[in-house]
């Protein structure tokens, strides 16, 4: 089975920089995904990390170590509108289509 | 290219009643997978169709069910339907899988009375 940790909620200050932990235990491991979700809307991609290391596209920065099970979205430049939900998730081995979610982590980016 | 549809967007419905939703992939995907998200339990994965047939499944009991068509096109059918079914229900497609990029419908809200 899979199991994906990450925190509740979180909050930080407009122009700062925020990480959102994401801890997995799977049997199977094919890539982790990170969404966002604005209430009453559906996830959009942010970032997609399969090897050790940093991926880096504009302001939001995702990082996964494997042999830890961990991955973290950095955000940089904190804007009002980047209060959403971010999701965790992880493609297991075989399953393409499947991906495990973790719970959500609501950021509320304050003025 | 035009992204994936979901209709209806809302949907109110009694207990014991049946649904079927609809979703349409963007254009040359064949992958289409069903979600259901809950506050409570968040996104929870129902099945996955590619090329017509059901590639994974999730835990959900039998009253849930889908199918695609040739045109990638995917319903889900749900039976007998539970005030616990009250969910947003989203599909999600993408080119084939392996590492592709997963996109999300908006999603069918669905309330059962």
């Amino acid at each position: 089975g899979q199991n994906i940790d990450q925190p509740t909620e979180m909050t930080a200050t407009e122009g700062a920089i925020v990480q959102i932990n994401c801890t997995y235990q799977t049997s199977g491991f094919n890539g982790l995904f990170w969404y966002q979700q604005h209430a009453g809307e559906a996830p959009t991609f942010l970032s997609y990390n399969v090897l050790d290391g940093l991926e880096e596209k504009g302001r939001f920065s995702s990082f996964l170590s494997r042999s830890k099970g961990y991955s973290y979205l950095l955000l940089k430049e904190l804007q009002m509108k980047d209060s959403a939900s971010y999701l965790c998730a992880v493609r297991g081995n075989t399953n393409a289509g499947k991906s495990t979610f973790g719970d959500g982590t609501t950021l509320t980016v304050k003025p | 290219k035009a992204g994936v549809t979901q209709t209806p967007r809302y949907l109110i419905k009694t207990r014991g009643q049946q649904v079927t939703l609809s979703c349409s992939p963007i254009s040359g995907h064949r992958s289409v997978s069903w979600y259901q998200q809950t506050p409570g339990q968040g996104l929870q994965f129902l099945f996955e169709y590619f090329s017509e047939t059901q590639r994974n499944k999730g835990n959900f009991p039998g009253r849930f069910s889908g199918r695609q068509f040739s045109n990638s096109r995917s319903e889900m059918n749900v039976s007998t339907l539970e005030l616990g079914d009250s969910a947003l229900y989203l599909c999600a497609s993408m080119e084939t899988g392996g590492h592709d990029e997963q996109y999300f419908g908006p999603g069918t809200r669905l309330t059962v009375t």
